[in-house]
């Protein structure tokens, strides 16, 4: 099946940028994403990004898409304490009669002050 | 609008026991699925449903009961508990179904902890 792959840690100092990276297998990959969960909560959608796009920008976040590697990077700009999070990318798969998510395993970031 | 409503919280079970989880959401979305979270494995479907009466399988549906007989009830049933089980559950939710596109924002619950002993 399709695979979503992450790096699980990721440490970095309070107003630096974070990137964090994801691979995907999906040749057929349309529509790419990343949420956001904190501690003790559900995911949150941040952003996401179509297949037909290299980049696209949102506030701190940047998303650059490189489809002929599949590869999927979040750039968040001036990290802060609050960004401390676990941060998933997911794929939206045709696999099945309708499309679902397919999840990385997730990256942990820890934002020290 | 509350959005996605899981209960319980937190549940714990003995092995061979049964339990329903409860997922609803008050946003009239068409879409609903469940997700198990283990550590190291990101989510993982088990079911979902495109509409009321219409279900279906996902990822990991073994050992795993859904219906939908109202757009805003989503409940996932464990038929005999086992350890394995243990996991934290999530239901989603959107307007329609992901391939309509990636406008198509999906919903979390607050997750129910569960421990299967």
């Amino acid at each position: 099946g399709e695979d979503v792959e992450q790096s699980l840690f990721l440490s970095v100092r309070e107003g630096d940028s974070s990137v964090i990276n994801c691979t995907y297998t999906d040749s057929s990959s349309t529509y790419l994403y990343w949420y956001k969960q904190e501690p003790g909560a559900g995911l949150q959608l941040l952003t996401y990004i179509f297949s037909n796009m290299d980049m696209k920008q949102d506030q701190r976040l940047t998303v650059l898409l490189n489809k002929k590697d599949k590869h999927l990077s979040l750039r968040i700009a001036d990290t802060q304490t609050g960004d401390s999070a676990i941060y998933f990318c997911a794929d939206l798969n045709y696999g099945g009669s309708q499309g679902n998510l397919i999840f990385g395993k997730g990256t942990k970031l820890s934002v020290k002050p | 609008n509350a959005g996605v409503t899981q209960t319980p919280k937190f549940q714990v079970l003995k092995t061979g026991q049964s339990m329903t989880l409860q997922c609803a959401q008050d946003m009239n979305h068409e879409y609903m699925s469940w997700y198990r979270q283990d550590p190291g494995m990101g989510l993982r479907l088990i079911h979902y449903s495109v509409g009321a009466g219409i279900t279906d399988q996902g990822e990991v549906p073994n050992g795993y009961n859904v219906s939908r007989s109202t757009t805003e009830d989503f409940p996932l049933r464990l038929l005999s508990a086992a350890p394995s089980q243990t996991s934290v559950y999530f239901c989603a939710s959107s307007y329609s179904a992901l391939t309509s596109g990636g406008q198509e924002t999906q919903y979390f619950g607050p997750g129910t902890r569960l421990l299967v002993l």
